[in-house]
């Protein structure tokens, strides 16, 4: 099976860089993509990592481990537009594609 | 562009009464899925499909049914609700290879009382 794990709570001010880390157990899996959700929202898909290292996309990058079993989404130049939830998901490379997504982080962004 | 299309938006049922949600894509993915999302928290799988005719369960499947008889609907079925089934449903589709991106109705907020 798969099971991820995220901070519940990030807080930061406008203009910073925040780091949103997402540890993962996995029995096979593509990648690791990430998902915005705004309150009252559908979630949206951010970004998506393959093959180890960063991915930029904009202000947003996404860094993946598969030796560590880790990754991590980077927020820069925040913007209080970015205080959403953000979710760290797995697709299954063994059973039939399906996805799990972790908890999801509560991101704070104060003027 | 339509995507994921979900109704209702909203739904009160009471305790005991039966419904179904509607899901239609208009991308050709081959995959599906329904999540619910409960307050403060994550998305957790109720059934999926990987095609026309063929369903699963997820992580969470106890009091709902699911169909797959086209590519494009993918209905989800409560049998008898309960209060604990109260929460927020989405619809998603994808394509069924590894990286392609995950496409998300705009939810359905179910209430049984």
């Amino acid at each position: 099976g798969q099971s991820l794990e995220q901070p519940s709570e990030v807080t930061a001010v406008e203009g910073a860089i925040v780091q949103i880390n997402c540890t993962y157990q996995t029995s096979g899996f593509y990648g690791l993509s990430w998902y915005q959700q705004h309150d009252g929202g559908a979630p949206t898909f951010l970004s998506y990592n393959a093959l180890d290292g960063l991915e930029e996309t904009g202000r947003f990058s996404s860094f993946l481990s598969r030796s560590d079993s880790y990754g991590y989404l980077l927020l820069q130049e925040l913007q209080m537009k970015d205080s959403a939830s953000y979710f760290c998901a797995v697709r299954d490379n063994t059973n039939a594609g399906k996805s799990t997504f972790g908890d999801g982080t509560t991101l704070t962004v104060k003027p | 562009n339509a995507g994921v299309t979900q109704t209702p938006k909203f739904q009160v049922l009471k305790t005991g009464q039966s419904m179904t949600l509607q899901c239609a894509q208009d991308m050709n993915h081959e995959y599906m899925s329904w999540y619910r999302q409960d307050p403060g928290m994550g998305l957790r799988l109720i059934h999926y499909s990987v095609g026309a005719g063929i369903t699963d369960q997820g992580e969470v499947p106890n009091g709902y049914n699911v169909s797959r008889s086209t590519t494009e609907d993918f209905p989800l079925r409560l049998l008898s609700a309960a209060p604990s089934q109260t929460s927020v449903y989405f619809c998603a589709s994808s394509y069924s290879t590894g990286r392609d991106t995950i496409y998300f109705g705009e939810g359905s907020w179910l209430t049984v009382v």
